[in-house]
């Protein structure tokens, strides 16, 4: 089966730019994850959808950054104003069950450069 | 709050030697506990999960609910493992789902 597909694979703006990235996850897969990942550390959980509504964004900056799921399939994450430190690898992931831990399956992610 | 902790940034081993990655949680409930590994250029997967009890690779792992830990042992490193190694907590609910947290992350090198 296809993997996570995300886009772009690296981006590199300004402070105060807007950014968007894209995810497609693996067909059939009912959660998507969108995780940042700063250099050093692990994978932290921004949002999470199950099918196209969210289920956890305690973690998301809502002041700059949102995501949507339309259709409950693709996703697209975005930051508006860009922020120095919000310099990361931006991961998706999905999996097929929702309520329940299953394997996540994670896209090569996007590398952000804020300048 | 749910933490997990992955003491060694760095983990260097010969071809051959033993290995094992620790990996320390915090949760008062019933863990739900995971090992990542990211190769070189490669996508981070799932290793193993605690719940399946086997072997991947020749990598396992005890889940030890008295010291809290689930350290990933493997008896002979071979080169092929050097990566990146995240374990991962999945005990934690939020907004009805169980949610992941990461630990820092072990770099195992295994040299020749």
């Amino acid at each position: 089966e296809a993997g996570v597909a995300q886009s772009p694979r690296y981006k590199i703006i300004e402070k105060r730019q807007s950014v968007a990235f894209w995810c497609n996850p693996i067909s059939g897969h009912a959660t998507l994850y969108w995780y940042q990942q700063i250099l050093g550390q692990g994978p932290k959980l921004l949002i999470q959808f199950q099918n196209n509504g969210v289920v956890d964004d305690s973690q998301l900056p809502k002041d700059r950054f949102s995501a949507e799921r339309l259709k409950g399939v693709d996703s697209t994450l975005k930051i508006q104003p860009a922020k120095l430190e919000d310099s990361a690898v931006y991961l998706c992931a999905s999996s097929s069950q929702g309520g329940t831990i299953d394997t996540q399956y994670f896209g090569p992610g996007t590398r952000l450069t804020v300048l | 709050a749910q933490r997990v902790t992955q003491p060694e940034k760095l983990l260097s081993v010969f071809k051959g030697a033993p290995v094992e990655l620790k990996c320390n949680y915090s949760y008062s409930g019933s863990p739900e506990l995971f090992w990542y590994v990211q190769y070189s250029r490669q996508r981070l997967q799932l290793l193993l999960r605690h719940i399946s009890r086997e072997s991947i690779k020749g990598f396992t792992a005890d889940l030890n609910k008295g010291e809290t830990s689930f350290h990933l042992k493997k008896p002979f490193a071979q080169e092929e493992d050097s990566a990146m190694y995240y374990c991962a907590h999945g005990g934690e609910f939020s907004g009805g789902y169980n949610k992941l947290i990461f630990g820092a992350g072990t770099r195992l090198a295994v040299h020749p």
